[in-house]
C-alpha cells in the first residue's frame, strides 16, 4: 500500500541549511515530489525527482533519493525567513490512477 | 500565465445544504484533479479527470460527492446533504497529460459546514 510520512516540525536559524526528511513505503514509486504551502495558499511545487534518480539540484534546493531505504530529503541551503511554510512530500506510481499520495508535511520554522 | 482558479475561496454553509465548488485549470491542461485537505493533514485523492471523463474517481468517499468536467475545461465538484465531517479545504489541480507532468495546484476553497 501506500504510504508517506514525515516529521511534523523542524526549526533552524536564518542562514542555515535545513534537511526535511520523507520515507514512502511503495516500492514502485515513479516520481516523488516536494511541495510547500504557505498560510492560506495552495501548494506550491518545489522539485520533483524520477525514482531512477539519486539527487538532483536546483539553486538552493537538492534532493536526494535513497531508493533502496525509501528515502527521500529536501536540503534548503542558506535558509530564509521566507522559507517558513510546510513541506510535503508526495510520491506517485506508475499506474493510470496518476494521483499523488502526501505526506502530513513538515512545518519549517525559519528564525531570524 | 494565469494558474489554477478556484471559487469561491471561502464558503460556509449550513448542514444538509448542496455545494457546488468550482475548478478553472491552467489552460491547455487536459488532466484535473480535486483533493481534500483536513486541518493538520496532506491533501488525500479525491477524483481525476483526463478530458472530460473521470478516469479515477476511487478517492470520492461517499455518493453525496460528485464531480463534472462537461466541455474538458472547468470543473465543478458538488457534495450534497452537507455534514460537519465534509468541512476541510478542497483543492484543484491540473497538468498536462504526460504521466511526467507536475501537478500544479490552485488556493482551494476552505469549506466550513456549521
Amino acid at each position: 500500500g501506500e504510504d508517506v510520512e514525515q516529521s511534523l516540525f523542524l526549526s533552524v536559524r536564518e542562514g542555515d541549511s535545513s534537511v526535511i526528511n520523507c520515507t514512502y513505503t511503495d516500492s514502485s514509486s515513479t516520481y516523488l515530489y516536494w511541495y510547500k504551502q504557505e498560510p492560506g495558499a495552495g501548494l506550491q511545487l518545489l522539485t520533483y525527482i524520477f525514482s531512477n534518480m539519486d539527487m538532483k539540484q536546483d539553486q538552493r534546493l537538492t534532493v536526494l533519493l535513497n531508493k533502496k531505504d525509501k528515502h527521500l530529503s529536501l536540503r534548503i541551503a542558506d535558509t530564509q525567513t521566507g522559507d517558513s511554510a510546510i513541506y510535503f512530500c508526495a510520491e506517485s506510481i506508475n499506474t493510470g490512477r496518476r494521483a499523488l499520495t502526501f505526506g502530513s508535511g513538515t512545518r519549517l520554522q525559519v528564525q531570524p | 500565465g494565469a494558474g489554477v482558479s478556484q471559487t469561491p475561496s471561502n464558503k460556509v454553509t449550513e448542514k444538509g445544504k448542496y455545494v457546488e465548488l468550482r475548478c478553472d485549470p491552467i489552460s491547455g491542461h487536459t488532466a484535473l484533479y480535486w483533493y481534500r485537505q483536513s486541518l493538520g493533514q496532506g491533501p488525500e485523492f479525491l477524483i481525476y479527470f483526463q478530458g472530460t471523463g473521470a478516469a479515477d474517481d476511487s478517492g470520492l468517499p461517499n455518493d453525496r460527492f460528485f464531480a463534472v468536467r462537461p466541455e474538458g475545461s472547468v470543473s465543478t465538484l458538488k457534495i450534497q446533504r452537507t455534514e460537519r465531517g465534509d468541512s476541510a479545504v478542497y483543492l484543484c489541480a491540473s497538468s498536462l497529460a504526460a504521466s511526467d507532468s507536475p501537478l500544479h495546484f490552485g488556493n482551494g476553497t476552505r469549506l466550513t459546514v456549521t
